[in-house]
């Protein structure tokens, strides 16, 4: 299996446009978990699913997050508008049952301007 | 999840262990002991995780003390690769919260 694999690894764009993150989780794995990551606030949860249905999305900062998983194999982050305090990198995770072991992918760096 | 508490930072010669602590003293009886690692740019790595007894991989060592209150785990023989932070994570296994929540971890420098 190649991994976890994200899309794109890199985007700038400008303050009020939408961005679409992506995200292929490994094969078979039943949970799939959404992080940002800055200096200031560390690695974050954003929001985490089961079975494709979102389970906790507690941590999705504001109402211009949204996060979607249509099938078992592919999950978006959506910002809209985005704000230069988005600028961080997002990082998808997945993992096989409850108590086994998370696989992180590269991660996207998300620049806001 | 019970929360952690480890270094901000520390500092290893390169061929010594690494031994890096973690306190968890309000764990939880069903919660297990994980740690990974986050190299510089990349994804966090899954390294170990444990219960109540020692555990050994390729990787590490986890040592649980037996009041399950702390642990350490041990580089045997550090890298400049190991150059990393750390995460000290518990979380319980079968439960309907199956979340990972990631604290501020530990710089580890190995250093030549």
């Amino acid at each position: 299996d190649a991994g976890v694999i994200q899309s794109p690894r890199h985007e700038v764009t400008e303050m009020g446009q939408e961005v679409t993150l992506r995200c292929k989780p490994i094969s078979g794995h039943d949970y799939l978990f959404w992080y940002r990551q800055t200096m200031m606030r560390g690695l974050e949860l954003l929001i985490y699913f089961n079975n494709n249905v979102p389970i906790d999305d507690s941590g999705m900062p504001e109402d211009r997050f949204s996060a979607k998983m249509p099938n078992a194999s592919f999950s978006t982050l959506k910002i809209q508008p985005s704000e230069p305090r988005d600028s961080a990198v997002y990082f998808c995770a997945s993992r096989y049952r409850q108590g086994a072991e998370a696989f992180f992918g590269q991660g996207t760096r998300l620049t806001v301007v | 999840d019970a929360k952690t508490t480890q270094p901000t930072s520390m500092d290893c010669a390169e061929g010594r262990a690494a031994n890096l602590p973690c306190n968890h003293s309000t764990i939880s009886g069903n919660e297990y002991v994980y740690w990974y690692r986050q190299i510089h740019s990349q994804g966090p790595q899954y390294i170990i995780h444990g219960l109540k007894n020692n555990e050994t991989n390729e990787m590490a060592s986890l040592i649980i003390t037996e009041d399950r209150k702390s642990s350490t785990l041990i580089l045997p023989h550090a890298t400049l690769r190991d150059t990393a932070v750390y995460y000290c994570i518990v979380r319980a296994h079968l439960t309907d919260n199956n979340d990972m929540r990631f604290g501020a971890g530990t710089r580890l420098t190995v250093k030549p």
